[in-house]
């Protein structure tokens, strides 16, 4: 079992609608998870990141943290066309694990 | 403003032609490292530094190079470049949870 796992999409969805993307993982020492946003031609930036389960909300965007099924979500609220990009779930401690990433088009 | 600058952002190189990567950090960051991405594998590591003159191995260290010799620069070296060193390239700082990642430098080995 890989140790992250992001289904690789490409999501479509219509401008407004609330978007879910989902990691599950399988070492339980990983101790934070965070999301990275990826847009073309550019680096990953940093959306949110969280230490403890729960759910953690910024703006339009609210991560999840499920540490007993070892699953995290990225919801984006009134998704915009400017939303359209690859995220990607991470998570560690000494080591940062990448998920593949979650293509993302938000349709006008 | 917080940067982590490569360079050159594109390359096209011949098989075998030594190449290095240039990656600079204004963070005062300790921890570097470089990433290739790759269509359907992601990001993987390559290499990473947890301080000067200190370096070790990621994911897929084979057929490269780093050095650490001062605090804001990590570059990356190809010693012979091959086609299947064809990739996306990052260099990224850490603090903490918080990795900075440069704008990434597309190189081609034909």
């Amino acid at each position: 079992q890989k140790e992250v796992e992001q289904d690789p999409g490409p999501l479509s969805v219509p401008e407004g609608a609330i978007v879910s993307l989902n990691c599950t993982y399988s070492n339980s020492a990983f101790q934070y998870f965070m999301w990275y946003r990826q847009y073309s031609r550019k680096g990953p930036e940093l959306l949110m990141y969280t230490y403890s389960s729960g759910n953690k909300e910024d703006g339009r965007f609210t991560a999840q943290v499920d540490k007993s099924s070892k699953y995290i979500s990225l919801f984006i609220r009134d998704s915009q066309p400017s939303d359209s990009a690859t995220y990607l779930c991470a998570m560690g401690d000494d080591k940062i694990i990448f998920g593949k990433g979650t293509r993302l088009h938000i349709l006008p | 403003e917080a940067q982590v600058t490569q360079n050159p952002r594109y390359l096209i190189t011949v098989t075998g032609k030594k190449l290095t990567v240039t990656c600079s950090q204004n963070m005062n960051h300790e921890y570097m490292s470089w990433y290739r991405q790759d269509p359907g594998l992601g990001l993987r590591q390559i290499y990473y530094s947890m301080n000067v003159e200190v370096t070790d191995k990621g994911d897929v260290p084979e057929g490269y190079k780093v050095s650490r010799k001062e605090k804001r620069n990590f570059p990356l070296i190809l010693e012979s470049p091959s086609p299947n060193q064809t990739s996306l390239y990052f260099c990224a700082t850490r603090t903490g949870p918080e990795a900075f990642f440069g704008q990434g430098t597309r190189l081609t080995v034909v």
